[in-house]
């Protein structure tokens, strides 16, 4: 299985909403990766988990919350979220934070109103 | 850190033509340069890659070349065909403490014309 799978596919949730993004891979890998993508632009990094473990956050603010409950599943929890943060997350994973052949999710569409 | 930029950001080709999307790239100890392609509403596909220690690859329409003293690689599509028509992204890879650390251009979208 060579996939990463992202649920749900679209989200629109309120300003007041708790929600949550959910990423799932069955490869192996150890490293899993939270990317934010607006329009037509590049995906940037927001969070990277090495070994279910939080080693890099882009300062991203603390309404996006991410969990790595163990090493096949990734978790968003978004609270009270802006309508500039409506975009397009995507999951990506790789063997480990040294690999370079990056698999990325499906995405899910989010829109903040 | 590192700093990659992409050119052209948009590029338009009759079918049947080449396409050719250039980046480069500041860090020497970039070791790494995958393309990815993006269609609309899907995910970054991979669609080649190329290491440091080489100069070309090919993949049957997609060739990538880099050129290491001059730090820019190019992406190469001959015989376009309109399913080709996505963003394009590519990217290098950096070696840190933290893992090698991914550095995306800013994207290329192509549109190819029937």
């Amino acid at each position: 299985d060579t996939e990463v799978t992202q649920t749900p596919k679209h989200l629109v949730m309120g300003m007041t909403n708790k929600k949550s993004l959910k990423c799932e891979q069955h490869m192996g890998h150890r490293a899993m990766y939270w990317y934010k993508q607006k329009a037509k632009k590049p995906p940037e990094l927001m969070f990277v988990y090495s070994y279910e473990k939080l080693s890099i956050n882009e300062s991203v603010p603390s309404r996006f919350s991410p969990e790595c409950p163990n090493s096949s599943l990734l978790n968003l929890h978004l609270h009270a979220l802006q309508p500039e943060d409506s975009a397009l997350y995507l999951c990506a994973s790789r063997l480990d934070t040294n690999g370079e052949t990056q698999y990325f999710g499906p995405g899910t569409r989010l829109l903040v109103l | 850190g590192e700093n990659v930029e992409q050119h052209p950001s948009t590029l338009s080709v009759q079918e049947g033509d080449s396409a050719v999307i250039k980046c480069t790239y500041s860090d020497s100890a970039s070791n790494y340069f995958p393309w990815y392609k993006q269609e609309l509403g899907k995910r970054p596909q991979l669609i080649i890659d190329i290491r440091s220690n080489v100069g070309e690859k090919k993949d049957q329409r997609i060739a990538v070349t880099l050129n290491k003293t001059a730090k820019h690689f190019s992406l190469h599509i001959t015989e376009t065909q309109p399913e080709d028509s996505a963003v394009y992204f590519c990217a290098a890879i950096s070696p840190s403490d933290t893992g090698n650390q991914f550095y995306f251009g800013t994207g290329t979208s192509l549109t190819v014309i029937p």
